[in-house]
């Protein structure tokens, strides 16, 4: 099974600053990782797929990136909105597997 | 548009059963994979399997072969996921999710499953 890490496991963020999320696999999954956004209470919505694609409707602030074993979730501006979990998933090999989650709280 | 709408909370007895059910609209039920997946309390996510919903052609991860059985019933364009011998660990929200284009866009609800005597 392919093991996703992420990091970090929590973050400390303020509005308007630039968070980078990180995610490696423990074998290579190609671009095949997309990453999800959480809040409490609701199903996790897709923001990217395919490793850079940026899914219908996400604001371009969100930007991933990577290939192989190493990705990176990028939001350029933190909005309050964006406070939530994230995950990545790969989905190159079966099972498909999630990472632990990176939580972004404010300072 | 898109919508995949589960049953509602359950709350079963240890060893005992529960089949969940997952209702998809807006789309050719047929065309694209349903997925499950399991997440416990505050903690993160795990893949359950897959269905082809037209063959019925089923994909499980190894953790969940013995524990949850996939099927579908085209005729309403229900997925259905059966959890067996619960136990504890089972306590969780399970989503049902539909692939497509490398990303599962669409989600349901998820429905709480509580094993309790």
């Amino acid at each position: 099974e392919t093991v996703m890490t992420q990091s970090p496991t929590s973050m400390s963020t303020s509005i308007g600053e630039r968070v980078t999320l990180n995610c490696k696999a423990s074998q290579s999954v190609g671009i095949n990782v997309d990453w999800y956004q959480q809040t409490p209470g609701q199903s996790p919505k897709l923001l990217i797929y395919g490793a850079s694609n940026r899914h219908t409707g996400v604001p371009d602030r969100f930007t991933g990136s990577g290939f192989g074993r190493d990705f990176t979730l990028t939001i350029s501006n933190m909005e309050a909105e964006d406070l939530a979990v994230y995950y990545c998933l790969q989905y190159g090999s079966i099972p498909y597997t999630f990472g632990a989650g990176t939580k972004l709280e404010l300072k | 548009q898109v919508n995949l709408l589960q049953s509602g909370a359950a709350l079963v007895k240890p060893g005992a059963s529960v089949k969940l059910s997952c209702k998809a609209s807006g789309y050719t039920f047929t065309d694209y994979y349903i997925h499950w997946v399991k997440q416990s309390h505050g903690k993160s996510l795990e893949w359950i399997g897959y269905i082809n919903p037209n063959s019925g052609y089923t994909n499980y991860n190894e953790k969940f072969k013995s524990k949850a059985t996939l099927t579908v019933d085209k005729s309403t364009n229900t997925a259905y996921m059966e959890l067996s011998r619960l136990t504890s660990e089972d306590s969780a929200t399970y989503y049902c999710t539909r692939f497509s284009y490398g990303g599962f866009p669409y989600w349901g609800q998820g429905v709480m499953v509580t094993v309790s005597s």
